[in-house]
């Protein structure tokens, strides 16, 4: 079946550092990709997504391009900031029913 | 514009009892996910609904949890008996797409967290 192999936490950065979280998935056909947040105490809500190859995402500073040849959706930032301390989950959804197929999840800490 | 509720925030029970969860989604969203979220994993999908019918409950252990969403609006997740593994928070989402349509966003609730002793 489909999934979702995203890099294991937690990561922990700097202010100002550069973020890499790296997804990998495994689908038939052509998903769509997301990136989904849950910052401490709320609900998941969507951070950016990407319907065909090659889009590219973004959104409040992070980026994630759909890369088809390499199965991969991995999220960038340039330059973290404390508030984006969060949960961050990958996750993909085919045709038919649309559901979401999830990663485990990496927590990010990003300190003063 | 209203987020999707849920109610309890929290609910403690021993095993063997049932146990009831509650969602209201956004205001005209066709489509109503409730997923399961073990802790250190990511949300896993029990049943989605597209307004009063069930699209997908492949993955709902159907011996011990029930769903229905009546009238296409509110709906509610059963647990009847509780297991210990059933410990986890759950969740409500709701989208406004239709079958087949193009991918839409999901909107997810806070979650109920669940502890069964």
């Amino acid at each position: 079946g489909d999934s979702v192999t995203q890099m294991e936490g937690p990561v922990t950065l700097s202010e100002e550092a550069f973020l890499t979280i790296n997804c990998t998935y495994t689908a038939t056909g052509y998903p769509s990709l997301f990136w989904y947040v849950q910052y401490p105490g709320e609900g998941l809500q969507l951070l950016l997504k990407a319907t065909k190859a090659d889009d590219k995402g973004s959104n409040k500073g992070f980026e994630a391009t759909y890369r088809k040849e390499t199965t991969s959706f991995h999220l960038e930032k340039g330059s973290v900031q404390v508030s984006d301390s969060a949960v961050y989950f990958c996750a993909l959804s085919q045709g038919g029913s649309e559901k979401l197929v999830f990663g485990k999840g990496t927590k990010l800490t990003v300190n003063p | 514009e209203a987020g999707v509720a849920q109610s309890p925030r929290y609910k403690i029970i021993e095993k063997r009892q049932s146990v009831a969860f509650w969602c209201n989604p956004i205001s005209g969203h066709a489509t109503l996910y409730w997923y399961q979220q073990i802790l250190g994993q990511g949300p896993k999908l029990l049943i989605q609904f597209q307004n009063n019918g069930v699209v997908d409950d492949s993955q709902l252990p159907k011996d011990r949890f029930s769903a229905e969403r009546l009238k296409g609006v509110d709906s509610t997740l059963k647990i009847q008996p509780a297991k210990l593994e059933d410990s986890a928070v759950y969740l409500c989402a709701s989208s406004p797409r239709l079958a087949g349509g193009p991918a839409e966003t999901q909107y997810f609730g806070p979650g109920t967290r669940l502890l069964v002793l």
